[in-house]
């Protein structure tokens, strides 16, 4: 079965702090992708950021910056100088060119405060 | 092109209607992708099309769903004989088939049904 867990229902950090969003997945295929996706409040999904799996390099796309444990099935993403417009929803998901659909974990809900 | 968009944002109908509601992808995107999203979980994928194939289905799908798209262009997804337990966003995505792994979202259809 294809599964994605995000442990965190909630998380928080202060402005200009540094947060960590925790993903684990759990497929056999070898040839995936994996993503974070933001939701704000107003529902439309932006994506974050992209990590193939045949790469080892970890992605980064600006404040965004993933930790990819390919062995530990663990996906994490790190975002450096939170900032207000942070605080969404944020969606771990993997996608497998086979079955061409995304699975989704069931979401972290980020605070940012002031 | 502005993205993804969808139509209508909010429907509430009455158990036992039929509902349908149109999806307008990115232009130059011919791969489509309906999901379902309830309260506190991740989207779900549905269905996609490739130009005006409807290549996949989940067994979520059930016999009361169906999806088109004519002309390869904007496609429409209809519930029949609504149920309570279909009170969801419904969410459409689009991608280019190359790039088929970065889907662009709309902001979705919140459908109540009392």
């Amino acid at each position: 079965a294809q599964t994605v867990t995000q442990s965190q229902p909630e998380m928080s950090v202060q402005e200009a702090e540094t947060v960590t969003l925790s993903c684990t997945y759990d497929t056999s295929e070898s040839d995936y992708y994996l993503f974070w996706y933001k939701q704000p409040p107003s529902r439309q999904m932006i994506l974050v950021i992209r990590q193939e799996a045949y790469k080892q390099q970890n992605a980064t796309e600006n404040r965004f910056s993933v930790n990819f444990q390919k062995a530990a099935k663990s996906f994490s993403l790190k975002i450096s100088d939170s900032q207000l417009g942070d605080a969404a929803m944020y969606f771990c998901a993997y996608f497998i060119g086979t079955g061409n659909q995304f699975y989704f974990g069931t979401g972290t809900s980020l605070t940012v405060i002031p | 092109d502005t993205g993804v968009s969808q139509d209508p944002r909010h429907k509430i109908t009455k158990r036992g209607q039929n509902v349908t509601f149109r999806c307008d992808p990115i232009s130059e995107h011919n791969r489509l992708y309906w999901y379902r999203q309830t309260l506190g979980q991740g989207p779900e994928f549905l269905t996609y099309f490739q130009n005006e194939a409807q290549l996949e289905k989940s067994r979520l799908l059930s016999d009361r769903f169906s999806a088109e798209r004519p002309k390869g262009s904007f496609s429409t997804l209809e519930i029949q004989r609504t149920e309570q337990g279909d009170s969801a966003m419904y969410l459409c995505a689009s991608s280019l088939e190359r790039v088929f792994y970065e889907q662009y979202f709309g902001p979705g259809t919140r459908l109540t049904v009392t």
